[in-house]
């Protein structure tokens, strides 16, 4: 079975720059995660998906952050104006729908903001 | 709200010796726990989960934990430790909050294995 996919591994931009982050989920799982990941931190979740709508996004920074799964699959994380705060690793997770159900992690994208 | 307090940023032990990575949760109704481990530059990898059947839980790797409701506890062991084991370890609760189930971390504890 094909892990969590995410692109790309790392990412360099200057501060007020925009980025975009891409995650292919385990195929058939249906719950899709955003973390972010401070050096040092556990992650913290931005947003969740279950298929294509958004379950919850309460901790996204909406001014700067944007995510979508446009047809239920994989999903981009946006980042559009860059902050030097924003430096940190942006996981993506996935799991089945349902309770205790484990999420599966992929490598993740470390950004880094000069 | 839920929230895991993870006791210990930073743990020594030397190879073979006894591993104990201590978590203490927070949750409003009966949890779902888990703890996964990261190693550098990688995401992170479910070792072993509680989801209210047996209070011993066995992962991979030869770890376990016990869930201890009276002490809101899941501490991880590993009788043995062993090179391959130096990373860092997160225990992490699963618990509602409005119409979502989320997960919560812990801050993590490096685990450091001595020759």
């Amino acid at each position: 079975e094909a892990g969590v996919a995410q692109s790309p591994r790392y990412k360099i931009i200057e501060k007020r720059q925009s980025v975009a982050f891409w995650c292919n989920p385990i195929s058939g799982h249906a719950t899709l995660y955003w973390y972010q990941q401070i050096l040092g931190q556990g992650p913290k979740l931005l947003i969740q998906f279950q298929n294509n709508g958004v379950v919850d996004d309460s901790q996204l920074p909406k001014d700067r952050f944007s995510a979508e799964r446009l047809k239920g699959v994989d999903s981009t994380l946006k980042i559009q104006p860059a902050k030097l705060e924003d430096s940190a690793v942006y996981l993506c997770a996935s799991s089945v729908t349902g309770e205790g159900q484990p999420q599966h992690f992929g490598d993740g994208t470390r950004l880094s903001i000069l | 709200a839920q929230s895991v307090t993870q006791l210990g940023s930073h743990v020594s032990v030397s190879e073979g010796a006894l591993v104990l990575l201590r978590c203490n949760y927070s949750s409003s109704v009966p949890p779902y726990l888990f703890w996964y481990v990261q190693y550098p530059n990688q995401g992170l990898q479910l070792l072993l989960k509680y989801t209210s059947a047996a209070t011993l839980v066995k992962g991979i790797n030869g770890f376990e934990a016990e869930f201890k409701k009276s002490e809101t506890s899941f501490h991880l062991t590993k009788p043995s430790a062993h090179m391959s084991d130096a990373a860092e370890y997160f225990c992490a609760v699963s618990a509602r909050s409005g119409s979502a189930r989320q997960l919560t971390f812990g801050s993590g504890t490096q685990l450091t294995v001595l020759p």
